[in-house]
């Protein structure tokens, strides 16, 4: 059982590029979500899917796109990076909303 | 804004003392109260949680003191080892909404052996 798995570990982008952080989860769970972690400020959540086809804005939404067209796939695009987008990117998934969150082991992302 | 207030920032235990993280919220219709561990390199993952209608909860050497009224919750970790050298999130949320945590600024715990 693999929980939530991101790729990549590691990524360094040149402002404007875009691109996609993947998140799979093999749990079943409906609930998704994505959170960015920075220094000093916690994690901040970006999107979140409570199922299949639904998405909506967390309290940093801007710059980042999501779509959530399988219950176990939680795409995170980033349309045009900036060097504020530096950060690391954990996604989650919980059962239902009253169950835990889990967590995959981030992706690092650097915009230079 | 940071919704969730966390201190200390790090904070330094000698093997077998006793840790406290404490944090405060504002927003009063918060009704879920969890803590994430976080080791280098990984995600967080859940600690311990506790919900307003009590005061304290346990589990092993990890207890989430509550103090609604003023709207505060620590987490104590007794006889702390080096293994518990980690980074520590309190959180809140509301249940009845998505699963959403509004999580602190952490607390970077040092257990020297």
């Amino acid at each position: 059982n693999a929980g939530v798995t991101q790729t990549p570990k590691f990524q360094v982008l040149k402002t404007g590029q875009s691109m996609t952080l993947q998140c799979a989860q093999d749990m079943n769970h409906e609930y998704m979500s994505w959170y960015r972690q920075d220094p000093g400020m916690g994690l901040r959540l970006i999107h979140y899917s409570v199922g299949a086809g639904i998405t909506d804005q967390g309290e940093v939404p801007n710059g980042y796109n999501v779509s959530r067209s399988t219950t176990e796939d939680f795409p995170l695009r980033l349309l045009s990076a900036a060097p504020s987008q530096t950060s690391v990117y954990f996604c989650a998934s919980s059962r239902d909303r009253n169950s835990p969150l889990h967590f995959g082991n981030g992706t690092r992302l650097t915009v230079t | 804004q940071q919704q969730v207030k966390q201190s200390p920032q790090s904070l330094i235990v000698q093997k077998g003392g006793i840790s406290i993280i404490n944090c405060a919220y504002e927003n009063t219709a918060f009704d879920y109260f969890p803590w994430y561990q976080q080791f280098p390199g990984k995600g967080p993952a859940l600690l311990i949680a506790i919900r307003p209608d009590v005061s304290e909860k346990k589990e092993g050497r990890f207890t989430i003191s509550f103090n609604k009224s003023a709207k505060q919750f620590s987490l104590h970790i007794m006889d702390s080892q080096p293994g518990d050298s980690a980074t520590y999130f309190c959180a809140a949320s509301i249940l009845t909404g998505a699963n959403n945590l509004f999580f602190g600024t952490g607390t970077r715990l040092t257990v020297i052996p």
